[in-house]
């Protein structure tokens, strides 16, 4: 169990259009969920955290007009980069935490390509 | 703010060879740190945290708060141990602790056969 999954796995996008990735735990109820992003030969860095039913918190220096987070149910969690641009090209990972648990499960990743 | 820092971007063993991955923290407050591990095509899996005190793959990690270090020891590496490992801090905040992570940059191991 404690499954996490990201679809689509790889997007390409033309630059100044959306798109918008979908992080579903699969077998379990998720309260919370985090956003990741890691650059080419860097770590992963905290996006935000987006907790069902409520708004999404951003960490400092993350847009939230430009990267929206949705948490609409137990679930499911949606990340849209809005009017993309090249240097938004990254891998942006979920990680989700059962209600009552300890551990964040993480997705595989989700390879975003903005042209 | 806090910081988590693996100064080993390359680490190369042989089979057998005792291994370790060295992690310093700095953070003010009573940090719980934990062992994440990336296997070449697969995702993120936790292999282990400090509050547990357990031992996975025979992997082991002891907290030193007084050298702020979490370094990963296991004694004879396998092959199957060559993947990126990251060290991660949570700061327990809001009760998301296990979920919010500052992580180093991530040590690739390699063990040769």
């Amino acid at each position: 169990g404690a499954v996490v999954s990201q679809h689509p796995s790889r997007v390409i996008c033309k630059s100044g259009t959306s798109v918008k990735i979908e992080c579903r735990s699969l077998d379990f109820q998720a309260t919370t969920m985090f956003w990741y992003r890691q650059f080419p030969k860097k770590s992963l860095m905290l996006m935000a955290t987006s907790n069902e039913g409520s708004k999404a918190t951003y960490e400092q220096g993350v847009e939230k007009d430009k990267f929206l987070i949705n948490h609409a149910s137990l679930t499911l969690s949606t990340l849209t980069v809005t009017s993309a641009h090249p240097e938004d090209s990254s891998f942006y990972i979920c990680s989700a935490s059962r209600r009552s648990g300890t551990e964040a499960f993480f997705g595989q990743g989700t390879r975003l390509t903005v042209v | 703010a806090q910081r988590v820092t693996q100064p080993e971007k390359l680490l190369s063993v042989f089979k057998g060879a005792p291994v370790e991955l060295k992690c310093n923290y700095s953070y003010s407050g009573s940090p719980e740190l934990f062992w994440y591990v990336q296997y070449s095509r697969q995702r993120l899996q936790l292999l282990l945290r400090h509050i547990s005190r357990e031992s996975i793959k025979g992997f082991t990690a002891d907290l030193n708060k007084g050298e702020t270090s979490f370094h990963l020891k296991k004694p004879f590496a396998q092959e199957e141990d060559s993947a990126m490992y990251y060290c991660a801090l949570s700061t327990n905040a809001g009760g998301t602790s296990y979920g919010k992570l500052t992580f180093g940059q991530g040590t690739i191991l390699t063990v040769h056969p």
